[in-house]
């Protein structure tokens, strides 16, 4: 059981280029999550899902994009980094534990990915 | 909003000396709250949650309380291996989204 794994661990991009980073997971959760993290931020959702097919916004939207084709797989891309998204990326997975929103979601991260755009 | 604050930032231990972490939060409707460790260069890893006031956990060195405005992590008698980022976070009900605050530095010397 690997759990929760991202692809690439490091890259370094070039301001104007874009890249995809792949999360993984084999636990069958239903719900993914994109979160980033930088000094004194704390982490911070980027986006998230709730089911294979969809995705909802979270606090820090702009400049990223997702999409969750398979249950097992959620993919972040960034059209065109900037700078500004400098930071180390962090995907995690939850599943409830009771039925609908009454449950809680605990969720398994990841170890990240550290990304610098120059 | 929802919102959680941590302090210390920082807090440095000698081995063997006890202390508590804090985390105060403000949500709508507290459904779950949720410790994590992170170590440096990996993802946070999951420690505990807490559903409501007066609820306690424990493992190993580590015990979680809850009132209805905060939480305490307490370690008891640590060791230099725990020492770690401890982060908090909070599930509002209604919500699959957490809110985590930016944690406190743990490091304890030998």
């Amino acid at each position: 059981n690997a759990g929760v794994t991202q692809t690439p661990k490091f890259r370094v991009l070039k301001t104007g280029q874009s890249m995809t980073l792949l999360c993984a997971q084999d636990m069958n959760h239903e719900y993914m999550y994109w979160y980033r993290q930088d000094p004194g931020m704390g982490l911070r959702l980027i986006h998230y899902s709730v089911g294979e097919g969809t995705t909802a916004k979270g606090e820090v939207p702009d400049g990223y994009n997702v999409s969750r084709l398979k249950k097992q797989n959620f993919l972040l891309g960034l059209e065109s980094a900037a700078p500004s998204q400098t930071s180390v990326y962090f995907c995690a997975s939850s599943y409830p534990t009771s039925l609908g929103l009454a449950g809680t979601y605990e969720q398994y991260f990841g170890p990240g990915t550290r990304l610098t755009v120059t | 909003e929802d919102q959680v604050t941590q302090s210390p930032e920082a807090l440095r231990l000698q081995e063997g000396e006890s202390s508590s972490l804090n985390c105060s939060y403000t949500v709508s409707g507290l459904r779950g709250l949720f410790w994590y460790r992170q170590d440096p260069g990996k993802g946070p890893e999951f420690l505990f949650t807490l559903y409501s006031a007066g609820e306690e956990k424990e493992k190993e060195r580590l015990k979680a309380t809850l009132t209805k405005k905060e939480s305490f992590l307490h370690i008891t008698a640590p060791k230099p291996e725990d020492s770690a980022t401890y982060l908090c976070a909070v599930q509002a009900t209604g919500f699959q989204k957490l809110v985590f605050g930016t944690g406190t530095r743990l490091l304890v010397s030998p």
